[in-house]
C-alpha cells in the first residue's frame, strides 16, 4: 500500500460540498484507476488515466471529474457531494503486467 | 457481456480446515483471471493471477486458483486455512474489449474460526 497513497484517509461533509481526493504512486505506472466499493457491488470504476492527457471515464462517471496533474498523480473530485455518494474510493495503478495496486482507501460520508 | 460472479457472500471456515472461494466467469475467448484480499481498513491486495499455462496458479500466503475452462470457473483454494485468513476476498477478469480494464465480482467475506 505505501507505493498508492491517499488522502485523506476519511472524510466527512455536507451534501452541496466540493470534495477532492488526492492520490500519488510512486510505482512509475502509466495506468491509474479511481474505483468506489459499496457493500454488495464491490468495485466500480469511476475513471481511469493513461497519461495526463488521456482520460477516460468508467461505468459510473456521472456526479464525479478527475485531474491528471503528473504521472504520479492523479486526483478525483466531486463537484457538489450528494449522500448516495457516501461510500469507500480507492485509487490503483497497473502495471504491465496487469496487475493492479491500490492505495489504502479513502472513507467518504456526506451528510 | 462480460463478468465474474462470486456466488457465495460468505464462507465459514474452521482454521486448520480446507477452504474454498469460488469464482465463476463469463467471457469469450481466453480470459485473464485475478484474484485480489481486502484486510479490514486496506486497500485491496493482489494475490494471483491466471493467464495462460498449467491450470494451478499459485500466489501469496499460500494461496492456489484452479482455472477450469469447461466449468468456466476459477476458485481460490488453500489446503488449512488460518484465522489471519479473514479477509474479504475479489475475483475480477480482465475486460477483453478494453485490456486497461479489470471487471470485479461483488466479493466474498471469508471467516476462519479458531
Amino acid at each position: 500500500d505505501a507505493d498508492v497513497t491517499q488522502t485523506p484517509r476519511n472524510r466527512i461533509t455536507k451534501t452541496g460540498k466540493r470534495i477532492m481526493l488526492e492520490c500519488s504512486q510512486t510505482k512509475g505506472h502509466d495506468r491509474m484507476y479511481w474505483y468506489r466499493q459499496d457493500p454488495g457491488l464491490g468495485l466500480r470504476l469511476i475513471y481511469y488515466s493513461f497519461d495526463v492527457k488521456d482520460i477516460n471515464k468508467g461505468e459510473i462517471s456521472d456526479g464525479y471529474s478527475v485531474s491528471r496533474q503528473a504521472q504520479a498523480k492523479f486526483s478525483l473530485s466531486l463537484e457538489s457531494a450528494i449522500p448516495n455518494q457516501t461510500a469507500l474510493y480507492f485509487c490503483a495503478t497497473m502495471s504491465s503486467t496487469d496487475t493492479q495496486y491500490f492505495g489504502p482507501g479513502t472513507r467518504l460520508t456526506v451528510l | 457481456a462480460q463478468s465474474v460472479a462470486q456466488p457465495e457472500d460468505q464462507v465459514n471456515v474452521a482454521e486448520g480446515n480446507p477452504l474454498t472461494v469460488k469464482c465463476t466467469y463469463s467471457v469469450s475467448g481466453n480470459p485473464y483471471l485475478f484474484w485480489y484480499v481486502q484486510y479490514p481498513n486496506r486497500g485491496l491486495q493482489f494475490l494471483l493471477k491466471y493467464i495462460t499455462g498449467d491450470n494451478l496458479v499459485k500466489g501469496s500466503y499460500g494461496f492456489e486458483a484452479e482455472f477450469n475452462k469447461s466449468q468456466t470457473s476459477f476458485h481460490l483454494k488453500k489446503p488449512s486455512a488460518l484465522v489471519s485468513d479473514s479477509a474479504l476476498y475479489f475475483c475480477a477478469v480482465r475486460d477483453i474489449h478494453n485490456t486497461d480494464k479489470l471487471i470485479f465480482g461483488t466479493g466474498t467475506r471469508l471467516q476462519v474460526f479458531p
